[in-house]
């Protein structure tokens, strides 16, 4: 069965303290990883697509990357505006349309 | 900039009154979706379509239905809305225009409320 785990569930920093959100995933044949951004009351906001196991993305202090069981959402310098959680999802080569989300991790970063 | 509008943010409804959540998409997408989102659930897929008038179930059709009767806009019924059904409902869409790989947009979502 496709799925996607993340972890942690929560990660609370100080500002400028760095880290990296997991993202494990079990899909018969990848056809793309996506990761999200959700603001509290507010739908997910897209931040990358990464298609290929070594493949990664930037923005700002955004960082994502990927193997072939996971990706990593690296956060450099956070700043409480990066305060959401943070989505990863799937797409299976056998599922069609289907993507197939994890559960989040909610970050709070602390000014 | 692009947008998808959902008719509501917040609905209360009594258990057994149908239900409609419009969603509109000013993409031009041909892939449009409903989800719902529960606490430590994720988003799970309820219907999406890829096309006018077609749909396909998603992980947890029972209870719901779609329409989409014009390229812009995907409909959600609550057919019987129950209690199980209050929570988060999101729509989103997506270009076909690099195959079917492609990122998804998402609305603001409805939270909704059976009682």
């Amino acid at each position: 069965e496709d799925q996607v785990t993340q972890s942690p569930e929560a990660l609370r920093l100080q500002e400028g303290e760095s880290s990296s959100l997991n993202c494990s995933y079990t899909v018969s044949g990848l056809r793309g990883l996506f990761w999200y951004r959700q603001d509290p009351g507010k739908g997910p906001e897209f931040l990358f697509t990464l298609y290929s196991a070594g493949e990664e993305k930037e923005k700002e202090r955004l960082k994502a990357t990927l193997t072939k069981k996971e990706s990593f959402l690296h956060i450099t310098a956070p700043k409480p505006e990066d305060s959401a959680t943070y989505l990863c999802a799937v797409q299976a080569q056998t599922g069609g349309f289907k993507t197939i989300f994890g559960a989040g991790t909610r970050l709070f970063v602390k000014a | 900039d692009v947008k998808v509008t959902q008719s509501s943010r917040y609905l209360v409804k009594r258990t057994g009154e149908k239900v409609f959540l419009e969603c509109v998409q000013d993409m031009d997408h041909e892939n449009m979706f409903w989800y719902r989102q529960d606490p430590g659930l994720g988003l799970r897929l309820i219907y999406f379509s890829y096309d006018v008038k077609m749909k396909e179930k998603g992980d947890i059709p029972e209870g719901y239905s779609v329409s989409r009767e014009k390229k812009e806009r995907f409909s959600l019924i609550l057919e019987s809305a129950s209690t199980n059904q209050t929570s988060m409902y999101l729509c989103a869409s997506s270009s076909r225009d690099r195959g079917p790989y492609n990122e998804q947009f998402f609305g603001p979502g409805t939270r909704l409320t059976v009682l």
